[in-house]
């Protein structure tokens, strides 16, 4: 079947603007994840959805980035006023549940941000 | 503090050579700990977790928690390992993954 999907491939924007990523879970997985990898790192947690609310939002940076997943699917990182250093990877992934049993993370191939 | 350290950016061995890729952690719990693996243009995908017990592509991974390690280890590589490796650890509650920085295993012929 299908795997996590992310859209935009990749987005250039300006300093200053705002942008939205996109990612399309597995079907009736119930728990979704973001990361962000910059260059030459591992991916570096965000926020974790368990359904519709944020579960866990510990590893946003500061109070630019927001994310939603308003009907317990698909959901959308917001990055407002983006600055250089927001450049990077940004990866979902998402997972049947939490629970050893069910916590393998399927990844979507990822979105590049470039903020010129 | 939660942390994974890998110390090796880069692996570099012949064909038919043991490998083994470290990884240490630093966890107050019982931790979950698993292996990544991102092939060239492809998306990030789970390698083996230590929960399993498996051998995955001829790979295997033992969690040694006095020495807080968790190697990954192939007794004779192949072109085809040639790949990016991540160690990661699930913080138990929430799942999130907590990733090391990563190593490149290059396998020469």
């Amino acid at each position: 079947g299908a795997g996590v999907s992310q859209t935009p491939s990749n987005k250039v924007t300006e300093k200053g603007k705002y942008v939205e990523l996109r990612c399309d879970p597995i079907s009736g997985h119930t728990a979704l994840y973001w990361y962000r990898q910059s260059l030459g790192q591992g991916p570096e947690f965000l926020i974790y959805f368990q359904g519709t609310g944020a579960a866990d939002d510990s590893g946003l940076p500061n109070d630019r980035f927001f994310a939603v997943r308003p009907e317990g699917s698909v959901s959308t990182l917001k990055i407002q006023r983006t600055e250089r250093g927001d450049s990077a990877v940004y990866l979902c992934a998402s997972s049947l549940g939490y629970g050893t049993a069910y916590n393998e993370q399927f990844f979507g191939p990822g979105t590049r941000l470039t903020v010129l | 503090a939660q942390r994974v350290t890998q110390p090796e950016k880069l692996l570099s061995v012949f064909k038919g050579a043991p490998v083994e890729l470290k990884c240490n952690y630093s966890y107050s719990g019982s931790p979950e700990l698993f292996w990544y693996v991102q092939y060239s243009r492809q998306r990030l995908q789970l390698l083996l977790r230590h929960i399993s017990r498996e051998s995955i592509k001829g790979f295997t991974a033992d969690l040694n928690k006095g020495e807080t390690s968790f190697h990954l280890k192939k007794p004779f590589a192949q072109e085809e390992d040639s790949a990016m490796y991540y160690c990661a650890l699930s913080a138990s509650n929430t799942g999130k993954l907590i990733f090391g920085q990563g190593t490149t295993l290059q396998v020469k012929p």
